[in-house]
């Protein structure tokens, strides 16, 4: 079957810039989370959507960064006023509700110029 | 708060050597852990998984033990091939709906 896909794969943009990053889970999935790697390092957690309402959003670094997922599939990480800081990739993955194990996309690969 | 830590890399190794990739882990809950492997271009890919003490995972040929006395999950295989080229992730969950928390990682480079 279909696994979590990404859009863009990748996405260069200058600095102050909006961005928006697309993740569509697998089907089935209520639970949805977002995650960003810097390069040479592991995934650190950005925030976590069970069905439409975010329930934990400690990893978002600051207010520029936000998430939405209004009908409880699709989501959107937004990033405004983009910095350089921001390049990354920033990866999606999605599990079952009441499971441990999360699948993830490919990634979209971020770059602040 | 919830770490991994993972040895560093590169790890080089000749095809069909031993491997062994170390994993602790600091919880205060009772996690599930997870080995996550990355190949070159392609996206994070659950390679085994254990959800409770004593728990062996296993998958292509890798296997990892949930040891809960020593807080590890060490990684091993024993005859690796030049495919085994990647990057390996430990992680640990404490909870369904909880977030990964991931090591640093570990290249592994395997030469023919």
């Amino acid at each position: 079957g279909a696994g979590v896909s990404q859009t863009p794969s990748n996405k260069v943009t200058e600095k102050g810039k909006y961005v928006e990053l697309r993740c569509d889970p697998i089907s089935g999935h209520t639970a949805l989370y977002w995650y960003r790697q810097s390069l040479g390092q592991g995934p650190e957690f950005l925030i976590y959507f069970q069905g439409t309402g975010a329930a934990d959003d400690s990893g978002l670094p600051n207010d520029r960064f936000f998430a939405v997922r209004p009908e409880g599939s699709v989501s959107t990480l937004k990033i405004q006023r983009t910095e350089r800081g921001d390049s990354a990739v920033y990866l999606c993955a999605s599990s079952f509700k009441g499971e441990r194990t999360q699948y993830f996309g490919p990634g979209t690969r971020l770059l602040v110029l | 708060g919830n770490s991994v830590t993972q040895m560093e890399g590169p790890v080089t190794l000749s095809e069909e050597a031993f491997l062994t990739i170390n994993c602790t882990y600091t919880a205060t809950g009772y996690p599930s852990l997870f080995w996550y492997v990355q190949y070159p271009g392609e996206g994070l890919q659950l390679l085994l998984k254990a959800t409770k003490a004593d728990d062996k995972g296993s998958n292509k040929g890798f296997e990892a033990t949930y040891r809960k006395e020593t807080t590890s999950f060490h990684l091993e295989k024993g005859s690796v091939q030049v495919s085994d080229s990647a990057v390996y992730f430990c992680a640990l969950s404490e909870a369904a709906g909880n977030k990964l928390t991931f090591g640093g990682g570990t290249r592994v480079l395997v030469k023919p």
